[in-house]
C-alpha cells in the first residue's frame, strides 16, 4: 500500500497570508490526525478527523482549520499567519486511531 | 510540567552498543504506547505498539511498559550507524476514553541518538 503523502512538501509564506496543505490517508484509512511539530514544543496535536467530522481539536487558536472530504483526504488551513507557524506539519492517517502512520510532512517558512 | 518527559539527550555510542531510551508520563489514562523513528526531513516512522503494561520484542528492539511506575524503556541491541535518528514516544489514551481522546498521541521532546562507527 503506498504511505500517507503530502503536497506540497516546502512553503514560504510571508505574515498575514493564509495557506493550505493537503494529506492523503493510506488507502482504507479513515481517521486522519494533523501535528505541529517546532523545535522548541515538538510535536503537537493540531486535530482529528474521521469520515469527514472532526472529532478532536487540540489547544491551538481558530486560525488553524481543517476538513476530511469523502474520499478520507484532508486539508488543513492556516489563516493570517504569523512567524511562529513556521513549523513541520504531519499528518497520520489511522485504521484504529491509536495506530498513526505519518507523512513526510509540510515544511512552512513564514517570513 | 509536561505530560510526557523524554530526555533530549544528545546520546552517543558506538556501533554494537545497547541503546536504552526512556519516558516518563504523568496521565494514568494512557493505555497505548508507542516508539517512533525520525531521521532528519522526515517523518515519524512507527517502531513499537503497545497495549498496556508488559514486553515487546521485534528483532533487534525491545520495548517495555511499567504503568505502575508511568514509565517506558526502548531497548536497541547491536546498534547500527543507520540506527542514528532522533526517536519519539508517544501515548494514547485510546477511543474508549472518550472525545478528547480521538486521533491524539501525546509525545515526548525525542531523544537524539548517534551511533558512530
Amino acid at each position: 500500500k503506498a504511505g500517507v503523502t503530502q503536497t506540497p512538501r516546502y512553503l514560504i509564506k510571508t505574515r498575514g497570508q493564509q495557506v493550505t496543505l493537503s494529506c492523503s490517508p493510506i488507502s482504507g484509512h479513515r481517521s486522519v490526525s494533523w501535528y505541529q511539530q517546532t523545535p522548541g514544543q515538538g510535536l503537537q496535536f493540531l486535530f482529528e478527523y474521521f469520515s469527514e467530522t472532526q472529532r478532536n481539536k487540540g489547544n491551538f487558536p481558530g486560525r488553524f482549520s481543517g476538513r476530511q472530504f469523502s474520499n478520507s483526504r484532508s486539508e488543513m488551513n492556516v489563516s493570517t499567519l504569523e512567524l511562529g507557524d513556521s513549523a513541520l506539519y504531519l499528518c497520520a492517517s489511522s485504521f484504529l486511531t491509536d495506530t498513526q502512520y505519518f507523512g513526510p510532512g509540510t515544511r512552512l517558512t513564514v517570513l | 510540567q509536561k505530560e510526557v518527559e523524554q530526555d533530549p539527550g544528545p546520546l552517543s555510542v558506538p556501533e554494537g552498543a545497547i541503546v536504552s531510551l526512556n519516558c516518563t508520563y504523568s496521565n494514568s489514562a494512557f493505555q497505548y504506547f508507542m516508539w517512533y523513528r525520525q531521521y532528519s526531513r522526515k517523518g515519524p516512522e512507527l517502531l513499537m505498539y503497545t497495549y498496556s503494561s508488559g514486553n515487546k520484542e521485534d528483532g533487534r528492539f525491545t520495548a517495555q511498559v511499567d504503568k505502575s511506575s508511568k514509565y517506558i524503556s526502548l531497548f536497541i541491541r547491536d546498534s547500527q550507524p543507520s540506527d542514528s535518528a532522533t526517536y519519539l514516544c508517544a501515548m494514547s489514551a485510546g477511543v474508549n476514553a472518550g472525545g478528547t481522546s480521538y486521533g491524539k498521541l501525546t509525545f515526548g521532546q525525542g531523544t537524539i541518538l548517534t551511533v558512530h562507527p
